[in-house]
């Protein structure tokens, strides 16, 4: 099955820094990369998503992207704000065998502190 | 547009005892998933349902856990009798096909 490896675990920043966290997977099938954002208390919120037809997206401070190559994926936020302050987790997705669905495979979380 | 709607927020049962969590997808979404979330960690899919039919429920701990989805819209997904090990947070979440999956904010379960 997939395998999602997600680093770094703990992230520090100054407000205004960028942040990136990094993703790989191990299925070489896996074809739907999203990210979430967690806060205390709520369940995950998709912040971006990219599939492996592209490379890289973007989403005013929010970037995400993709090297099928090498099986790995980033998330990047400019200009940070302290309420970027949350878990974040990649996941990796991919369609099984001609049918509608994909099984997600999370990361173990990085959390993000933005620091005024 | 209302979001997916998970109750109770909080589940706190004595080991042995059984316990259900409910779970009410965004209007129109076929699928619906449930996962479990331990501290520190994140999502790991229970079981998958497209409308009435559950299609993925590999991961379901079957001796003690049971899901169902009756009519294709809401769903329960019940543990009986719950362990220690099983504290953790309860996630439902809904999808159009294949689409974006959209969390509820999921019920924290304390099994003492």
């Amino acid at each position: 099955g997939e395998n999602v490896e997600q680093h770094p675990s703990t992230l520090s920043v100054q407000e205004g820094d960028s942040a990136v966290i990094k993703c790989t997977y191990s299925d070489s099938a896996s074809n739907y990369f999203p990210w979430y954002k967690q806060e205390l208390g709520k369940g995950p919120q998709l912040i971006i998503d990219i599939r492996s037809n592209v490379g890289e997206k973007k989403d005013q401070r929010i970037a995400v992207t993709l090297n099928k190559t090498a099986k790995h994926f980033s998330l990047h936020i400019t200009e940070t704000q302290p309420e970027d302050s949350a878990v974040y987790f990649c996941a990796a997705s991919s369609s099984s065998g001609g049918t509608s669905y994909g099984k997600l495979t999370f990361g173990q979380g990085t959390i993000l502190t933005v620091h005024p | 547009e209302a979001g997916v709607v998970q109750s109770p927020r909080y589940k706190i049962i004595e080991k042995k005892q059984p316990v259900a969590f409910w779970c009410n997808p965004i209007s129109g979404h076929n699928t619906l998933y449930w996962y479990r979330q331990n501290l520190g960690q994140g999502p790991e899919l229970l079981i998958r349902y497209e409308n009435e039919e559950a299609v993925d429920d590999s991961q379901l701990p079957k001796d003690r856990f049971s899901a169902e989805r009756l009519k294709g819209v809401d769903s329960t997904l019940k543990i009986q009798p719950a362990e220690l090990g099983d504290s953790a947070v309860y996630l439902c979440a809904s999808s159009l096909g294949r689409a974006e999956q959209f969390f509820g904010p999921g019920t924290r379960l304390t099994v003492l």
